[in-house]
This record gives structure tokens, C-alpha cells and sequence, in this order.
């Protein structure tokens, strides 16, 4: 059971324009909900994260609303730009209670035409 | 301050051999984390440990595989007899405190022939 659906799979947006990128979680004790992105052959890097008090946090270019009611999250890329290729990964982990890790989603393949 | 590192970057084991897998954490990071991630999909949680203790073992397969970090060096996951489907790029992260913020190192690519 997928407790982490994360859409598009790909994704390709003209420079300049907003990439969306959205997630779907399951499990409600969830309450920390990060953003991951990785170029080919690297580790993913953590790009920004948010916890269910708010329901949107941006830092630069990037955002995440979060729908905390629809169990829903997505990151918004504003202005995107051609280094902003990579894949994206939305994850989620309960951090009270249970001892998991990170949940992750199976990526999104962003691509932005110059 | 450097961060996760993992070596090796890239390892060749034919089946049936043993493969060991390094993460060194993060300089004060004493939680760590492996994930095994297969072509196009995403990272799969495999064991939560801390020095000297297994948290939570849970994504770990039940037999073959095995994880330590012990009080003196970096932690290490192994993986005995080697099998094909092994084949994958296995990532460390390590963090502050426990399911809060998590660092991930470069990965360490492993090839079964």
C-alpha cells in the first residue's frame, strides 16, 4: 500500500512558468511533510518542508500549500528555470510516536525548456 | 562542515559475494537512516539506527541484509550472498534529532553481475 501518491509522473514547463507538483498521503499521523530534489547521480537534496500548523510556506522561488483536511500537499517552482530540471520528491514522516523514516513518493521528472 | 559521506560511490559484487556499504553522518548528527532506491522509483525506508541501536528495522528484508552503527565509525549496512535483484543505489541521511530534518549523502551504487 502506497502511503505516499505524489503526480505527475513527468512534468515539462516553459522557463519562466510554474511548476506544480502535487501529493496525496494516507496515513494521518503524519506531520512533517519535505520536498526533496535530485539531480541524475547525486543524493537528494532537501529543498523545503513544512508541518501541518500552516498551510503554506515559501522560501525563494519555492512553495508548499498544504491542505491539512484533503490530506493533500503540493510545491510550486515560480519563475522556473532550466536548472530546476531534476526529479522531485514529495515525502512525509510522523515525527511523534511510531520510529519511521521518511515515506516518499515516487518522484516527479521536471523539465524546463529554455 | 562536510556532509553525509558515503562510500563506496559505485560497487561491482558478483552473486553470492558480500557487499558493505559506509555512511559516515554528518559532524554531531547521531541519527541514522538507509534507504534503498530502485531505477524510477522512489526511496524505500530500510532501518533507523542510532549509535550502538537499531530503532526500527522495519524495510529491512528479513534475511541477508544487516545494519550496525556502532559507538566508534561510520555505520555500515551489508549485505551477505548477493543476489541480482540487490542491484540499486543505496542512500544514507542522517539527522540532529530523530525524524526531523534529514541529510542525504551522494549514495553508493551497487551492481550485481
Amino acid at each position: 500500500q502506497q502511503q505516499v501518491k505524489q503526480s505527475p509522473q513527468s512534468l515539462i514547463v516553459q522557463k519562466g512558468g510554474i511548476s506544480i507538483i502535487n501529493c496525496a498521503y494516507e496515513n494521518t499521523a503524519f506531520d512533517y511533510f519535505p520536498w526533496y530534489q535530485q539531480f541524475p547521480g547525486k543524493g537528494p537534496a532537501l529543498l523545503i518542508a513544512i508541518r501541518p500548523d500552516v498551510s503554506e510556506k515559501k522560501e525563494g522561488r519555492f512553495t508548499i500549500s498544504f491542505n491539512k483536511s484533503a490530506k493533500q500537499f503540493s510545491l510550486h517552482i515560480m519563475d522556473s528555470q532550466p536548472g530546476d530540471s531534476a526529479t522531485y520528491f514529495c515525502a512525509a514522516a510522523a515525527s511523534r510516536g511510531g520510529a519511521d523514516g521518511l515515506t516518499f513518493g515516487k518522484g516527479t521528472h521536471l523539465i524546463i525548456q529554455p | 562542515n562536510a556532509g553525509v559521506m558515503q562510500n563506496p560511490r559505485h560497487l561491482v559484487r558478483r552473486r553470492g559475494q558480500e557487499a558493505r556499504l559506509r555512511c559516515s553522518p554528518m559532524k554531531g548528527h547521531s541519527h541514522v537512516y538507509w534507504y534503498r532506491q530502485l531505477p524510477e522509483e522512489g526511496l524505500k525506508f530500510m532501518v533507523y539506527l542510532q549509535k550502538e541501536n537499531i530503532i526500527d528495522e522495519s524495510g529491512m528484508p528479513k534475511e541477508r541484509f544487516s545494519a550496525e552503527f556502532p559507538k566508534e565509525g561510520p555505520s555500515i549496512l551489508r549485505i551477505q550472498q548477493v543476489v541480482r535483484g540487490d542491484s540499486a543505489a543505496y542512500f544514507c541521511a542522517s539527522s540532529l534529532q530523530g525524524r526531523t530534518e534529514a541529510f542525504f549523502g551522494q549514495g553508493t551504487r551497487l551492481t550485481v553481475v
